[in-house]
């Protein structure tokens, strides 16, 4: 099973519609979790952390299940520009040198914003 | 503001050829990784670094050395050059593990031939 899962999409979404994706991770000691976005052929920059509690930052919202173990990422009001691959990163912080906080990527999901 | 950089952005490579992805940051973060991207693929870790001197694998590290003699740089070798190592290559840092961002380069898009 791999340790960062991602539905890969696409996911074909209107103008000003709202879309939701998940990303499940394998390892219950996991910390720290994060949205990336990656435009084609770019470097993926930070999109938003996710909080345990939740968090918004304008139309787009993370949020994080520690029991069930994923994290979701809801778009409102899907633009244009919101076409993209979302990656989910996960840091697991472990006592052995093979798990030192390194991120571990999702493959990401594909998300179509069509007019 | 440099943050990540990576040179060269582009590179043919022929079958058994080697060659030097160089990657610097100017941020003075001690973590440092290297990860591949294959079309239509997520990214796979190759190598990362938690400081100067200290290396260890990640998933995919066959093919690839790295090295870390400074904070700044961490350059990714190929030997034996082989058309599976047809990728793009993003290097990546962060300050340190925990809930903090890493900064991305622009990646290099290599071809193997």
């Amino acid at each position: 099973r791999k340790e960062v899962e991602q539905d890969p999409g696409p996911f074909n979404v209107p103008e000003g519609a709202t879309v939701a994706f998940n990303c499940t991770y394998s390892n219950s000691a996991s910390q720290s979790f994060f949205w990336y976005r990656q435009d084609c052929r770019k470097e993926p920059k930070l999109l938003m952390s996710v909080y345990s509690s939740g968090n918004e930052d304008g139309r787009f919202t993370a949020q994080l299940n520690r029991a069930s173990q994923y994290i979701s990422l809801l778009i409102r009001d899907s633009k244009l520009s919101d076409s993209a691959t979302y990656l989910c990163v996960v840091i697991t912080i472990g006592m052995t040198t093979d798990s030192w906080g390194k991120l571990q990527f999702g493959a990401g999901t594909q998300v179509v914003v069509t007019p | 503001n440099a943050g990540v950089t990576q040179t060269p952005k582009f590179r043919i490579l022929k079958i058994g050829q080697s060659m030097t992805l160089q990657c610097a940051q100017d941020m003075n973060h001690n973590y440092m990784y290297w990860y591949r991207q294959d079309p239509g693929m997520g990214l796979k870790l190759i190598y990362y670094s938690v400081g100067a001197g200290i290396t260890d694998k990640g998933e995919v590290p066959n093919g690839y050395n790295v090295s870390r003699s400074t904070t700044e740089d961490f350059p990714l070798r190929l030997e034996l050059a082989a058309p599976s190592q047809t990728s793009v290559y993003f290097c990546a840092s962060s300050p340190l593990w925990g809930n903090t961002e890493a900064f991305f380069g622009q990646g290099t898009r290599l071809t193997v031939v």
